[in-house]
């Protein structure tokens, strides 16, 4: 009963560096999302799918691109890291219709 | 422009008494309205939902009250137990749109300390 899974949890990136947070459901969902979390800032969402090949914008995408190649699989690539994208990612998924998102575990990321 | 706020960034109560989070919210067109319960390096977990058709819901010792006309929701943990000690947020969604796929909006969180 795996959920959805993030890789790896934490990581220390350079300035410039570019990495990739995975991110697997297991529940056939068709949403998935990627949200990071700054205190005081609650969870603001990066991108989302409402399906595999279809991907879209959320509140804070800039430094961010994704993929979804499959219904299971929605990796969060950062391109040129920056300090400020210094924060806690997760993953999300649910249904289509509905209402209850489920969270991966986070994914803690530093960048210097 | 924060469309969900919690404006109390943190909340202690003793074992056993009342703990009360607050939400509040800017877009009437929020349909649907969550809890999540957070605790440290955790994933959020669901706690407890309502609709905007309802003003209250329990489940167990937590009960969500909504009151549309102050965009207004409050959660109530009775009674409180040191394992509810976590960060508390608020969600609002708008009505679904396909391409959309309803997104959640979340409050800034609001950490519970429960006391033995």
């Amino acid at each position: 009963n795996a959920g959805v899974t993030q890789t790896p949890k934490f990581q220390v990136l350079k300035t410039g560096q570019s990495m990739t947070l995975q991110c697997a459901q297991d529940m056939n969902h068709e949403y998935m999302s990627w949200y990071r979390q700054d205190p005081g800032m609650g969870l603001r969402l990066i991108h989302y799918s409402v399906g595999a090949g279809i991907t879209d914008q959320g509140e804070v995408p800039n430094g961010y691109n994704v993929s979804r190649s499959t219904t299971e699989d929605f990796p969060l690539r950062l391109l040129s890291a920056a300090p400020s994208q210094t924060s806690v990612y997760f993953c999300a998924s649910r249904t289509f219709s509905g209402n209850t998102i489920y969270f991966g575990e986070g994914s803690w990321l530093t960048v210097v | 422009d924060q469309q969900v706020k919690q404006n109390s960034p943190s909340l202690s109560v003793q074992e056993g008494r009342i703990s009360i989070l607050n939400c509040d919210y800017t877009n009437s067109m929020f349909d649907y309205f969550l809890w999540y319960k957070k605790y440290p390096a955790e994933g959020p977990t669901f706690l407890i939902s309502i609709s905007s058709i309802k003003d209250k819901n329990e489940d167990g010792r937590f009960t969500v009250f909504l009151n549309k006309s102050a965009k207004h929701l409050s959660l109530h943990i009775v009674p409180s137990q040191p394992g509810d000690s976590a960060v508390y947020f608020c969600a609002a969604r708008r009505p679904m749109i396909k391409a959309a796929g309803n997104k959640l909006t979340f409050g800034g969180g609001t950490r519970v300390l429960v006391k033995p």
